[in-house]
């Protein structure tokens, strides 16, 4: 079966890190594009960072210096290691395919989420 | 990257016709065919339902339908149901310092 599992979320103090995975099965991970999509409490969609097949990495403002994303091809898994963490990044994380390996810009398939929660 | 603009909620009686639009620029929406829109209900994960501008994935209901004119791009539901009830969410490719953007996000009510 095609489907993408995240894992990894939590309380967490300000100021802390935690790493989150998505363990993908059915297709290769490193043959997509793969991204990190958040959505606070309440809140809409945003899009948090992306590895590229080839391997670059793009992240959005707010996370930019403190997440990083990365992929380990012989666990199929995809990960997001976050630091210096804040309120605001409270959040349901999920992870997403994009369409195509060669990059579509569209997310066809999505994970359950994992909530990360920022608080003293 | 600021977020592409959607009304925040839309409404219709069951078996209308209702449209959502989502509002760019020329260097996202406009400029580009990898525009998508997802449903999203409750505690769910979102669910691709359209994918560059106009195209439907297998298994989704050809009541949903997209296009776009200018910067601006709409999702369409035929024949409204009350399992569409859900928020929806359009995205974009854009040339800002990120990839990707969303949108603003739309409550779709059925009454």
């Amino acid at each position: 079966e095609v489907q993408l599992v995240e894992s990894g979320g939590g309380l967490v103090q300000p100021g802390g890190s935690l790493r989150l995975s998505c363990a993908a099965s059915g297709f290769t991970v490193s043959s997509n594009y793969m991204s990190w999509v958040r959505q606070a409490p309440g809140k809409g969609l945003e899009w948090v960072s992306v590895i590229y097949s080839g391997g670059s990495t793009y992240y959005a403002d707010s996370v930019k210096g403190r997440f990083t994303i990365s992929r380990d091809n012989s666990k199929n898994t995809l990960y997001l290691q976050m630091n210096s963490l804040r309120a605001e990044d409270t959040a349901v994380y999920y992870c997403a395919r994009d369409l195509s390996g060669s990059g579509s810009y569209n997310f066809d398939l999505w994970g359950r989420g994992t909530l990360v929660t920022v608080s003293s | 990257q600021s977020a592409l603009t959607q009304p925040a909620s839309v409404s219709g009686s069951p078996g209308q016709s209702i449209t959502i639009s989502c509002t760019g620029t020329s260097s996202d929406v406009g400029g580009y065919n990898y525009v998508s829109w997802y449903q999203q209900h409750p505690g769910k994960a979102p669910k691709l339902m359209i994918y560059d501008v106009s195209n439907r994935p297998s298994g989704v209901s050809n009541r949903f339908s997209g296009s776009k004119s200018g910067n601006t791009a709409s999702l369409t539901i035929s024949g409204l149901q009350a399992e569409d009830e859900a928020d929806y969410y359009c995205s974009s490719y854009t040339t800002s310092s990120t990839p990707y953007v969303f949108g603003t996000g739309t409550k779709v009510t059925v009454l």
